[in-house]
This record gives C-alpha cells, structure tokens and sequence, in this order.
C-alpha cells in the first residue's frame, strides 16, 4: 500500500526567502515520487519527479526535490521565491509497473511582497 | 499539441438533472483518468481507463456515475442524477503508459460544477 502526507496546508513566505515544502511518503515498494503544481483554474503540472537514478532532482521554475530513503521523504525546495510561486503543490507516489497515483492533500504557498 | 481539453468549464445545473462532462485527451495517449477534487476529500480517482478499456472504476461513488471511453479521442463522465453533493471540480488527465506505469499526467483545466 501506498500513501503520501504534506505537512501544512498553507504555507507563507517573504518574496526571496526559501520555500520549503513537506512530503512524507508510505510505500512497500520502491516508490516513484511527483510534485505537482496547480495554479488558479487550471489544473495540475508536473513540476519533477524522481524514479530512480540521482536522488536530488531538479525541476521547472527553480524548484527541486532531494528523495531521502531513509526518512521517507520527498521535501520540495526552492532558494528564492517569486510571486509567481504562489500556488497549490500536491506531491504524489507511484511505482513501477502501476497505473495509480496517490496524491496528498495539498498545500497552498502564499508569496508575501 | 493542445492538451486536454475538458467541456464545459462551468455547469451550474439543479438536483436530479442529468449532467455531462467531456474529455479530449492528447493524441496519442493510451491512458486516461477522471479525478474529483474537493476541499474535503482532496484529489479522488474516479476511473482509469487504458486503450479505451475502463481497468479500475472501484472511485466510482455509486451507480449515479458511470464514464465511457468510445474511442481513443474522447471520454464521458455522466451524472444521472445529479445532487448537491457531487459539486465538485472534475479533471480528466492522460498520459502513455510506458512499462505499465504513467510517469507523467497531463491534467485539463477541469470542470467546475455545481448541483443546486
């Protein structure tokens, strides 16, 4: 079985400052790992993933993600926020060999000027 | 390509009316996903469908939905009847499915609906 928790459904930053944003992951297979992004009306990006190989993945607009096996863990950073970051991000696990994703719940950044 | 593209964008209809969502998925895609997203319950899978063949309808909520894939170019999510409880944002998503896994979805901007 799988399943994913994001920790803080809201999350503020100052424009500049870092964004970090939480994902802890449940798996009993090696998992693959996304984050989304969903702005306003829309729906959702793939913003990077990690499968397999380099576990320090980078993705679009500056953001990347560090998968940590051993803390379960799939954290989305970026070192200086944009007003333009302030979305919903949704991480999401997978595996190999499966058609499912388990998306969590959310978290809505907000870009303080 | 043009993405998915999902109709309407908005529907507003009343409890017991009869409600129809479309969806064109990217070319080529042999996988396609009807999600609900509420406050509440966050992203649900409602149906995958793989070449045009629904695989797992077990988020259908009850025998009120029910989806078709006639073709590789379009699906339907039909509501019959509707009620105030399925107000909802409604996404389809496609995407290949490479070695029996889809590593990357690609969303449509969703239908907004609402069930007065």
């Amino acid at each position: 079985a799988q399943s994913v928790t994001q920790l803080g459904s809201h999350v503020s930053v100052s424009e500049g400052a870092l964004v970090l944003l939480r994902c802890n992951y449940s798996s009993s297979v090696p998992p693959y790992l996304f984050w989304y992004v969903q702005y306003p009306n829309q729906g959702l990006q793939l913003l990077l993933k990690y499968t397999t190989g380099a576990t320090l993945v980078k993705g679009i607009n500056g953001f990347e993600a560090e998968f940590k096996k051993s803390e379960t863990s799939f954290h989305l950073t970026k070192p200086s926020a944009h007003m333009s970051d302030a979305a919903e991000y949704f991480c999401a696990v997978s595996a190999s060999g499966t058609y499912k994703y388990i998306f969590g719940t959310g978290t809505r950044l907000k870009v303080l000027a | 390509d043009a993405g998915v593209i999902q109709s309407p964008r908005h529907e507003v209809t009343e409890m017991g009316q009869e409600v129809t969502l479309r969806c064109k998925p990217i070319s080529g895609h042999n996988s396609l996903f009807w999600y609900r997203q509420t406050m509440m319950r966050g992203l649900e899978l409602l149906i995958y469908f793989n070449n045009n063949v629904p695989i797992d309808d077990s988020g259908m909520p009850e025998d009120r939905f029910s989806a078709k894939m006639p073709n590789a170019s379009f699906s339907t999510l039909k509501i019959q009847p509707s009620e105030p409880r399925d107000s909802a944002v409604y996404f389809c998503a496609s995407s290949s499915l490479v070695g029996g896994t889809n590593e990357k979805l690609f969303f449509g901007s969703g239908t907004q609906l609402s069930v007065l």
